[in-house]
């Protein structure tokens, strides 16, 4: 089964609005966490990562946060931009692999 | 451009033909990775090489075989392929110890009639 989930298949926000992106884990000794955005036509882009001995990390404009006891992480992305306009994955690292969850497509309304 | 190519970009082939995907990083990394993306499905992990050295076989068919000659370039050689194997597949690299943070390629859309 799947490792890692993402809460909800799309987001719709209005640029300038923050965004949150959801995910859920399973496994319990997960201790590397990491997102992934992907646009139209390309492949992945690593955004950010955190390790379990964190809960939370910042980068320019993005927010994860990490809640081991209900498994859960968030990606916030603050003043959303068309530019912003993705698939995102959450993913962790299962011995070489990474495991992705199925993503959120994130829709950027003017 | 993030510094992994792919070639072909789009590949159409009937399921007697042979063909070979291509990756190539020039980013210096030492480990390589094929995945495929099927629509409403998670990224699926195929192949891992570390070092030229295949650390993973992701229980894919035999259908599928991989190359890696050196650290710059790994291949998918493809065979006898099924309709159901139609999917964008998509290459990365890293350096072994933060497989965490991979570079992907922007794959190639293969479709078998």
């Amino acid at each position: 089964g799947e490792s890692v989930g993402l809460h909800l298949p799309t987001l719709s926000v209005q640029e300038g609005d923050n965004s949150i992106i959801n995910c859920a884990y399973s496994n319990s000794a997960s201790d590397y966490f990491i997102w992934y955005k992907q646009e139209s036509g390309k492949g992945p882009q690593f955004i950010i990562d955190i390790r379990s001995n964190m809960d939370k990390r910042q980068g320019q404009r993005v927010t994860v946060l990490l809640n081991k006891t209900v498994k859960h992480l968030s990606l916030q992305i603050a003043a959303t931009q068309p530019g912003d306009s993705a698939v995102y994955f959450c993913a962790e690292i299962g011995g070489y692999a990474l495991n992705f969850g199925k993503g959120t497509s994130l829709l950027v309304t003017p | 451009e993030t510094g992994v190519t792919q070639t072909p970009r789009h590949l159409v082939m009937g399921m007697t033909n042979k063909k070979s995907l291509k990756c190539e990083q020039h980013l210096g990394h030492n480990a390589m990775y094929w995945y495929k993306q099927s629509a409403k499905k998670p990224l699926e992990l195929m192949f891992v090489y570390n070092f030229k050295e295949q650390t993973e076989n992701n229980s894919v068919p035999s259908r599928f075989s991989p190359e890696c000659p050196n650290s710059s370039h790994l291949f998918l050689h493809l065979h006898t392929l099924q309709p159901e194997d139609s999917a964008l597949y998509l290459c990365a690299s890293s350096q072994a110890d933060r497989e965490g943070e991979q570079f992907f390629g922007p794959g190639t859309r293969l479709t078998v009639l």
